[in-house]
């Protein structure tokens, strides 16, 4: 069985600096890995996936992720972050069936 | 990307009392499913629902708890039976992307409150 882990419960971080959410998988195959985000009395937005192919995907909002397969991690980064960029951020892992495991979240703050 | 959209977008019930959440897509998709997110919690997934099929629950999740419906290919419903203050959490449905890659696209959400 899939699980993920988001090691950060929350994160604070100045506008304009740089973001960076940790996400551990464990999974027994190549996995499906996604990143999503969940603003305050809003839906889940996809912000970027990971299926195969190049490790470092570009997704939207100015957000990349990097898969390491030897350390079974698919972090989250920004450089620079917005005050808009302040909510909740799932990492997940799903297999061929569509079923996503997510992780417990991590909250994000940005002060001015 | 489809477009979900749930009803209720929110509720407040009463201990004992049933509530059954609808799930709309402006396609027609094979799969559709059905997660709970608790307060402060993490999103979990309650049951697969397929069209002309009986529900698959996950682990925990029962039938006579949570009865699921599909009548077509662009609808289905989750019912919360007999709720109680536990059961106030924000009920999601998500649908594949068409096409295959895995991802999926999530309602807005029902956010039910028990008292």
């Amino acid at each position: 069985a899939q699980s993920v882990t988001q090691p950060d419960i929350h994160i604070t971080v100045s506008e304009g600096a740089s973001l960076e959410l940790r996400c551990n998988y464990s999974y027994g195959a190549t996995p499906y890995l996604f990143w999503y985000v969940q603003s305050p009395g809003q839906g889940l937005q996809l912000l970027l996936k990971y299926f195969s192919g190049d490790t470092l995907v570009q997704g939207i909002k100015g957000f990349e992720a990097e898969f390491k397969r030897s350390q079974s991690s698919f972090n989250l980064r920004k450089p620079s972050v917005h005050w808009s960029d302040a909510a909740e951020y799932f990492c997940a892992v799903g297999a061929n069936d569509y079923k996503l495991s997510f992780g417990a979240g991590t909250t994000v703050t940005v002060r001015a | 990307s489809a477009v979900i959209s749930q009803k209720p977008s929110r509720d407040i019930c009463q201990r004992g009392t049933s509530l059954t959440i609808q799930c709309q897509v402006d396609s027609q998709v094979t799969m559709m499913f059905w997660y709970r997110q608790q307060p402060g919690q993490s999103l979990t997934l309650i049951a697969t629902a397929n069209q002309g099929s009986e529900a698959t629950y996950e682990s925990g999740f029962v039938i006579d708890k949570f009865p699921i419906s599909r009548p077509n290919l662009t609808f289905s419903t989750l019912t919360v039976s007999n709720m109680s203050p536990e059961d106030s959490s924000i009920y999601l449905c998500s649908v594949p992307r068409t096409g295959g890659g895995n991802e999926q696209f999530f309602g807005p959400g029902t956010r039910l409150t028990v008292l």
